[in-house]
């Protein structure tokens, strides 16, 4: 059984500073993790992805996530945030040789110029 | 490469009808699922087809059904609609998720509204 738990459902921030967006997972197999940004009234864009190897993964965008399994984390930041970062996020987990991705409920961010 | 190809983007069913949506996915790709996104329960995993093959199911009710042909394009129906079924269908297709990581690429969705 996999779940994510993504802490706070609106984060809002200033444009060009720290974004952080928390994820937990639990997984009783080898996790994968995935982090999707949503625009209004679209599809699921792949930001980054956590397979093996370096725990420190870079995606688009400027965004980047660390695998932490002491922590059972993966959390989303970008240094400095833009108003084009305004979406909403969703972080998933996907255990080896499972066939679906189980999501958390999203966390909408906010950049306020 | 075109991605992934989700018709109607829009509907308005009434209640009690039923409805197919659509999907299809990037050339090469053999596997599909279908997610149900609503405001309140959020994305959840409706079904995972392979091969023509439904290889998962999450836990919705029989109304919920899906086919694969042979060209990997899916469809998902949805019978005797409920207001509740009202959500923004995602269809996303990968080469095949049960091997290693193949990540999903999603459409952009079929937003369902039942009146």
């Amino acid at each position: 059984a996999q779940s994510v738990t993504q802490l706070g459902s609106h984060v809002s921030v200033s444009e060009g500073a720290l974004v952080l967006l928390r994820c937990n997972y639990s997984s009783s197999v080898p996790p994968y993790l995935f982090w999707y940004v949503q625009y209004p009234n679209q599809g699921l864009q792949l930001l980054l992805k956590y397979t093996t190897g370096a725990t420190l993964v870079k995606g688009i965008n400027g965004f980047e996530a660390e695998f932490k399994k002491s922590e059972t984390s993966f959390h989303l930041t970008k240094p400095s945030a833009h108003m084009s970062d305004a979406a909403e996020y969703f972080c998933a987990v996907k255990g080896a040789g499972s066939y679906q991705l189980t999501f958390g409920k999203g966390t909408k961010l906010s950049v306020i110029p | 490469k075109a991605g992934v190809t989700q018709t109607p983007r829009y509907l308005i069913k009434t209640r009690g009808q039923q409805v197919t949506l659509s999907c299809s996915p990037i050339s090469g790709h053999r596997s599909v699922s279908w997610y149900q996104q609503t405001p309140g329960q959020g994305l959840q995993f409706l079904f995972e087809y392979f091969s023509e093959t439904q290889r998962n199911k999450g836990n919705f009710p029989g109304r919920f059904s899906g086919r694969q042909f042979s060209n990997s394009r899916s469809e998902m129906n949805v019978s005797t609609l409920e207001l509740g079924d009202s959500a923004l269908y995602l269809c996303a297709s990968s080469l095949n998720p049960g091997q290693g990581v193949a990540e999903a690429f999603f459409g952009q969705g079929t937003r369902l509204t039942v009146v």
